[in-house]
Protein backbone atom coordinates (compact mmCIF):
# COMPACT_ATOMS: atom_id res chain seq x y z
CA UNK A 1 0.00 0.00 0.00
CA UNK A 2 1.69 3.00 -0.99
CA UNK A 3 2.30 5.77 1.26
CA UNK A 4 2.04 9.72 0.22
CA UNK A 5 3.67 10.56 -2.58
CA UNK A 6 4.46 13.94 -3.11
CA UNK A 7 6.90 15.06 -6.56
CA UNK A 8 8.86 16.54 -7.03
CA UNK A 9 11.60 15.91 -4.16
CA UNK A 10 13.35 18.46 -5.18
CA UNK A 11 12.71 21.52 -7.25
CA UNK A 12 14.58 25.06 -8.15
CA UNK A 13 13.17 27.84 -9.62
CA UNK A 14 14.55 31.42 -10.21
CA UNK A 15 12.44 34.23 -8.74
CA UNK A 16 9.58 35.08 -10.37
CA UNK A 17 9.06 32.09 -12.09
CA UNK A 18 6.25 29.42 -10.91
CA UNK A 19 6.59 26.30 -9.10
CA UNK A 20 4.21 23.28 -9.11
CA UNK A 21 3.98 20.55 -6.13
CA UNK A 22 1.85 17.68 -6.64
CA UNK A 23 0.90 15.43 -3.76
CA UNK A 24 -1.22 11.72 -4.32
CA UNK A 25 -2.65 11.00 -0.87
CA UNK A 26 -2.88 7.13 0.55
CA UNK A 27 -5.44 5.29 -1.02
CA UNK A 28 -8.27 5.26 0.56
CA UNK A 29 -7.58 8.96 1.93
CA UNK A 30 -9.67 12.05 0.83
CA UNK A 31 -8.61 14.63 2.80
CA UNK A 32 -5.04 16.23 1.64
CA UNK A 33 -3.35 19.22 4.02
CA UNK A 34 -0.35 20.83 2.97
CA UNK A 35 2.43 22.22 5.70
CA UNK A 36 5.02 24.46 4.94
CA UNK A 37 8.40 24.15 7.13
CA UNK A 38 10.40 27.10 7.12
CA UNK A 39 14.69 26.32 7.66
CA UNK A 40 15.14 25.46 11.30
CA UNK A 41 11.25 25.73 11.81
CA UNK A 42 8.37 23.31 12.81
CA UNK A 43 5.15 22.95 10.17
CA UNK A 44 2.60 25.27 9.50
CA UNK A 45 -0.60 24.71 8.18
CA UNK A 46 -1.13 26.39 5.29
CA UNK A 47 -4.38 24.66 3.43
CA UNK A 48 -6.72 21.57 3.95
CA UNK A 49 -8.78 20.35 1.16
CA UNK A 50 -11.18 17.63 0.16
CA UNK A 51 -11.91 16.90 -3.20
CA UNK A 52 -13.05 19.62 -5.63
CA UNK A 53 -13.27 21.72 -2.36
CA UNK A 54 -11.04 23.77 -0.36
CA UNK A 55 -12.09 23.34 2.94
CA UNK A 56 -9.72 25.66 5.37
CA UNK A 57 -7.32 27.87 3.85
CA UNK A 58 -6.37 30.18 6.71
CA UNK A 59 -2.55 29.16 6.67
CA UNK A 60 -2.18 30.42 2.75
CA UNK A 61 -0.59 33.61 1.79
CA UNK A 62 -3.17 35.90 0.54
CA UNK A 63 -1.17 36.56 -2.76
CA UNK A 64 0.55 33.82 -5.41
CA UNK A 65 -0.97 31.03 -3.39
CA UNK A 66 -3.25 28.79 -4.53
CA UNK A 67 -4.32 24.79 -3.95
CA UNK A 68 -6.55 22.60 -5.37
CA UNK A 69 -7.40 18.99 -5.56
CA UNK A 70 -9.44 18.06 -8.30
CA UNK A 71 -12.10 15.20 -8.53
CA UNK A 72 -9.44 13.32 -10.92
CA UNK A 73 -5.44 13.60 -10.00
CA UNK A 74 -3.29 14.54 -7.45
CA UNK A 75 -3.59 17.51 -5.27
CA UNK A 76 -1.62 20.46 -6.61
CA UNK A 77 -0.14 23.48 -4.56
CA UNK A 78 0.51 26.58 -6.90
CA UNK A 79 3.53 29.35 -6.19
CA UNK A 80 3.42 31.85 -8.87
CA UNK A 81 6.35 34.76 -9.27
CA UNK A 82 8.62 32.79 -6.59
CA UNK A 83 10.59 34.85 -4.12
CA UNK A 84 13.65 33.71 -2.00
CA UNK A 85 11.59 33.55 1.21
CA UNK A 86 9.03 30.83 -0.34
CA UNK A 87 12.45 28.48 0.35
CA UNK A 88 10.92 25.96 2.21
CA UNK A 89 10.05 22.56 2.35
CA UNK A 90 6.33 21.51 1.89
CA UNK A 91 4.63 18.45 3.05
CA UNK A 92 1.56 16.77 2.19
CA UNK A 93 -0.54 14.74 4.61
CA UNK A 94 -3.77 12.48 4.03
CA UNK A 95 -6.14 11.21 6.34
CA UNK A 96 -9.40 9.25 6.14
CA UNK A 97 -10.97 5.92 7.51
CA UNK A 98 -7.86 4.21 6.69
CA UNK A 99 -5.70 4.32 9.68
CA UNK A 100 -8.00 6.13 11.53
CA UNK A 101 -9.80 9.33 10.68
CA UNK A 102 -7.58 11.72 12.72
CA UNK A 103 -3.99 10.45 11.82
CA UNK A 104 -2.48 12.45 9.01
CA UNK A 105 0.11 10.80 7.18
CA UNK A 106 3.23 12.93 5.57
CA UNK A 107 4.90 12.49 2.11
CA UNK A 108 8.14 12.96 1.69
CA UNK A 109 8.03 16.69 1.07
CA UNK A 110 9.13 19.15 -2.25
CA UNK A 111 11.97 21.27 -1.22
CA UNK A 112 12.11 24.26 -3.30
CA UNK A 113 14.93 26.28 -3.46
CA UNK A 114 14.49 29.79 -5.40
CA UNK A 115 17.33 31.62 -6.36
CA UNK B 1 -7.17 28.01 19.66
CA UNK B 2 -4.42 25.07 20.14
CA UNK B 3 -0.89 25.45 20.61
CA UNK B 4 2.23 23.37 21.60
CA UNK B 5 5.30 24.11 23.37
CA UNK B 6 8.32 21.63 23.30
CA UNK B 7 11.15 22.78 25.58
CA UNK B 8 14.55 22.58 24.56
CA UNK B 9 15.20 22.94 20.68
CA UNK B 10 17.76 20.46 21.49
CA UNK B 11 18.80 17.92 23.54
CA UNK B 12 22.19 15.39 23.13
CA UNK B 13 21.84 11.78 25.55
CA UNK B 14 24.31 9.15 25.76
CA UNK B 15 23.58 6.27 23.91
CA UNK B 16 21.81 3.97 26.94
CA UNK B 17 21.06 7.04 28.63
CA UNK B 18 16.67 7.90 29.59
CA UNK B 19 15.14 9.97 26.41
CA UNK B 20 13.12 12.86 27.62
CA UNK B 21 11.26 15.21 25.26
CA UNK B 22 9.06 17.43 26.59
CA UNK B 23 5.55 18.99 25.29
CA UNK B 24 3.06 20.88 26.38
CA UNK B 25 0.17 21.94 24.76
CA UNK B 26 -2.89 24.70 25.13
CA UNK B 27 -6.46 23.75 24.22
CA UNK B 28 -9.94 24.62 24.79
CA UNK B 29 -11.04 21.06 23.98
CA UNK B 30 -10.01 17.60 25.05
CA UNK B 31 -7.17 17.13 22.35
CA UNK B 32 -6.10 14.64 20.36
CA UNK B 33 -2.13 14.90 20.31
CA UNK B 34 0.88 13.13 18.28
CA UNK B 35 4.67 12.37 18.06
CA UNK B 36 6.37 12.60 14.93
CA UNK B 37 9.62 12.26 14.03
CA UNK B 38 11.60 13.29 11.33
CA UNK B 39 15.21 12.19 10.06
CA UNK B 40 17.48 14.43 7.97
CA UNK B 41 15.73 15.54 4.51
CA UNK B 42 12.45 13.04 5.05
CA UNK B 43 9.05 13.25 5.25
CA UNK B 44 7.28 12.55 9.07
CA UNK B 45 6.62 9.66 10.76
CA UNK B 46 4.53 8.79 12.87
CA UNK B 47 5.71 7.64 16.16
CA UNK B 48 2.40 7.29 18.46
CA UNK B 49 -0.54 9.08 19.14
CA UNK B 50 -3.14 9.89 21.92
CA UNK B 51 -6.64 9.86 20.78
CA UNK B 52 -8.66 9.74 24.33
CA UNK B 53 -8.41 6.24 25.13
CA UNK B 54 -5.57 5.05 27.58
CA UNK B 55 -3.27 8.03 28.57
CA UNK B 56 -0.03 6.04 28.30
CA UNK B 57 0.44 5.39 24.52
CA UNK B 58 3.14 3.12 23.04
CA UNK B 59 4.76 4.12 19.71
CA UNK B 60 6.69 2.23 17.17
CA UNK B 61 10.64 2.09 18.31
CA UNK B 62 10.30 1.58 22.20
CA UNK B 63 8.67 5.22 22.43
CA UNK B 64 5.76 5.98 24.97
CA UNK B 65 4.31 9.21 26.21
CA UNK B 66 1.52 9.81 28.91
CA UNK B 67 -1.23 12.11 28.64
CA UNK B 68 -1.25 14.24 32.04
CA UNK B 69 -4.19 16.38 31.52
CA UNK B 70 -3.46 18.16 34.92
CA UNK B 71 -0.25 19.00 33.60
CA UNK B 72 -1.65 19.79 30.07
CA UNK B 73 1.40 17.80 28.96
CA UNK B 74 2.28 14.69 26.39
CA UNK B 75 6.00 13.91 26.88
CA UNK B 76 7.47 11.48 24.98
CA UNK B 77 10.13 9.27 26.84
CA UNK B 78 11.98 6.13 26.03
CA UNK B 79 14.15 3.91 28.12
CA UNK B 80 17.43 3.50 26.14
CA UNK B 81 18.62 5.92 23.29
CA UNK B 82 20.45 4.46 20.20
CA UNK B 83 22.49 5.97 17.86
CA UNK B 84 19.47 5.67 15.73
CA UNK B 85 16.97 7.85 17.66
CA UNK B 86 19.28 10.91 16.69
CA UNK B 87 16.22 12.94 14.44
CA UNK B 88 14.29 15.91 15.01
CA UNK B 89 10.84 15.29 16.91
CA UNK B 90 7.91 16.99 16.44
CA UNK B 91 4.47 17.32 19.05
CA UNK B 92 1.67 18.52 17.37
CA UNK B 93 -2.04 18.33 18.19
CA UNK B 94 -5.42 18.66 16.71
CA UNK B 95 -9.05 18.25 17.69
CA UNK B 96 -11.87 15.18 17.53
CA UNK B 97 -13.75 16.96 14.68
CA UNK B 98 -13.80 13.87 12.41
CA UNK B 99 -11.21 13.66 9.86
CA UNK B 100 -10.81 16.65 9.02
CA UNK B 101 -8.75 19.23 11.05
CA UNK B 102 -5.23 20.80 11.01
CA UNK B 103 -2.07 20.21 13.15
CA UNK B 104 -0.61 22.41 15.18
CA UNK B 105 3.06 21.55 15.63
CA UNK B 106 5.40 22.66 18.54
CA UNK B 107 9.03 23.71 17.26
CA UNK B 108 10.41 20.50 17.31
CA UNK B 109 13.17 19.00 19.32
CA UNK B 110 16.24 18.20 17.77
CA UNK B 111 17.54 14.71 19.36
CA UNK B 112 21.60 14.13 19.34
CA UNK B 113 23.33 10.85 21.10
CA UNK B 114 26.37 10.55 22.04
CA UNK B 115 28.18 7.04 21.94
Amino acid sequence: NAGVMQNPRHLVRRRGQEARLRCSPMKGHSHVYWYRQLPEEGLKFMVYLQKENIIDESGMPKERFSAEFPKEGPSILRIQQVVRGDSAAYFCASSGLAGGPDTQYFGPGTRLTVL
Amino acid sequence: AQSVTQLGSHVSVSEGALVLLRCNYSSSVPPYLFWYVQYPNQGLQLLLKYTSAATLVKGINGFEAEFKKSETSFHLTKPSAHMSDAAEYFCAVTHPNNAGNMLTFGGGTRLMVKP
